[in-house]
This record gives C-alpha cells, sequence and structure tokens, in this order.
C-alpha cells in the first residue's frame, strides 16, 4: 500500500519570500506523484506531476518539485511567493499499473502568505 | 470542454434523511471517482467506475453509501440515513482512458458540501 506525509500542516511566509513545502511518500513499486492546490470552497486543481523523465517538474505559476527517488520524496518549492499563493496544498500519489489510478492523498498543507 | 461538473454545490439536511450528489465528468473521460473530504484533511478515496462498472468500493463505503454510473456518463452519490459523521465535502473527478498519459491525470469538480444537523 501507499501512503503519503506531508510533514508541515501550516506554512506562514512573508510575500515575495521563498518556500518549500515538503512530502514524503511510501511505496514498495514505481510511482507517479501530483501536487494538487485548493483555494477556500474550491475543488482541487492540478498543480503539477512527476509521471517520467526529467525528475525536476515545474507549473506555469512558477512553482517547481522535485522527484528523489532515494529520498521518496517530492518537495514543492517557489523562490517568491504572491499573496495569490495562499490555499492548501495536497501531495499525491499513485502507483504505475496496469490499472486504474487511485490517488492516495497527504493531509494537506496550508500556505499562508503573509504582507 | 466544461470540466467536471457537480451538484448541488451545497447541501444542509437533517440526520436520518437521504441526499443524493450527481458528478457529470469531462465526456471522453470514462473513469470516474468519488473522495470524500473532512476539515483540515486531504481527500480520501471512496470508489472508483471505469464506464458503468464499479470496480473499486472503499471500506469507508458503509452500507448506507451507493453510487451508481447507470449509462457510463454521469454518476450519483447516494447517502441514505445521514449522520453527523457524514458532514464532508463530496468530490468528483474523471480521467481518460487508459494507455495514455491523460490517464494518470484526474480532474476534479468543485465538489458537494454536505452539512448533517
Amino acid at each position: 500500500a501507499q501512503s503519503v506525509t506531508q510533514l508541515d500542516s501550516q506554512v506562514p511566509v512573508f510575500e515575495e519570500a521563498p518556500v518549500e513545502l515538503r512530502c514524503n511518500y511510501s511505496s514498495s513499486v514505481s510511482v507517479y506523484l501530483f501536487w494538487y492546490v485548493q483555494y477556500p470552497n474550491q475543488g482541487l486543481q492540478l498543480l503539477l506531476k512527476y509521471l517520467s523523465g526529467s525528475t525536476l517538474v515545474e507549473s506555469i505559476n512558477g512553482f517547481e518539485a522535485e522527484f528523489n527517488k532515494s529520498q521518496t520524496s517530492f518537495h514543492l518549492r517557489k523562490p517568491s511567493v504572491h499573496i495569490s499563493d495562499t490555499a492548501e496544498y495536497f501531495c499525491a500519489v499513485t502507483t504505475i499499473s496496469g490499472g486504474y489510478n487511485k490517488l492516495i492523498f497527504g493531509a494537506g498543507t496550508r500556505l499562508a502568505v503573509h504582507p | 470542454d466544461t470540466g467536471v461538473s457537480q451538484n448541488p454545490r451545497h447541501k444542509i439536511t437533517k440526520r436520518g434523511q437521504n441526499v443524493t450528489f450527481r458528478c457529470d465528468p469531462i465526456s471522453e473521460h470514462n473513469r470516474l471517482y468519488w473522495y470524500r473530504q473532512t476539515l483540515g484533511q486531504g481527500p480520501e478515496f471512496l470508489t472508483y467506475f471505469q464506464n458503468e462498472a464499479q470496480l473499486e468500493k472503499s471500506r469507508l463505503l458503509s452500507d448506507r453509501f451507493s453510487a451508481e454510473r447507470p449509462k457510463g456518463s454521469f454518476s450519483t452519490l447516494e447517502i441514505q440515513r445521514t449522520e453527523q459523521g457524514d458532514s464532508a465535502m463530496y468530490l468528483c473527478a474523471s480521467s481518460a482512458p487508459g494507455g495514455g498519459s491523460g490517464a494518470n491525470v484526474l480532474t476534479f469538480g468543485a465538489g458537494s458540501r454536505l452539512t448533517v444537523l
């Protein structure tokens, strides 16, 4: 079975500062990894994903995450955050198999960007 | 492509009543998932459909819960005899048929928030 641990439940940060949201996973087989973002009273939006290829993946709004297989991590980073980045961020994992792709989510990290 | 649509967005009901939520996936997606999200937690898997077949049900899905996808398009999630512990956001997601990279990416709806008084 797979599991996801998001090490920080809340991360407060000042605007324009860098941020890292940590995610570790556990799986005995190869995985795909995802970060989703959830704004208040909304559903989840895909932020970025690692399926294969380069271990460093980027989103269109400046976030990046690096797949580290040896450390079983997929930390999310942004060099300079904006007020609008305030949201809940969820790390998720699914196994690479011939079947369907059930996502297993972490508990989430609430990013609060202060002016 | 109008995305994944869920209705109603909010439902307030009294304990013991039945409620039904509807999900309309992206039209070309044959895979459909239901998740439940409680306050301060990540989404938890409830059930999965491939076309009209329900292929997996979580242990979270008690006998009071039933999900259907009769024609392989929209899906419904019914909760009978609601309890206060059922209060949560119910999320629906869909993904493309297997074989392509899109099959690995779930697109979520905005969710249906249930409050049981």
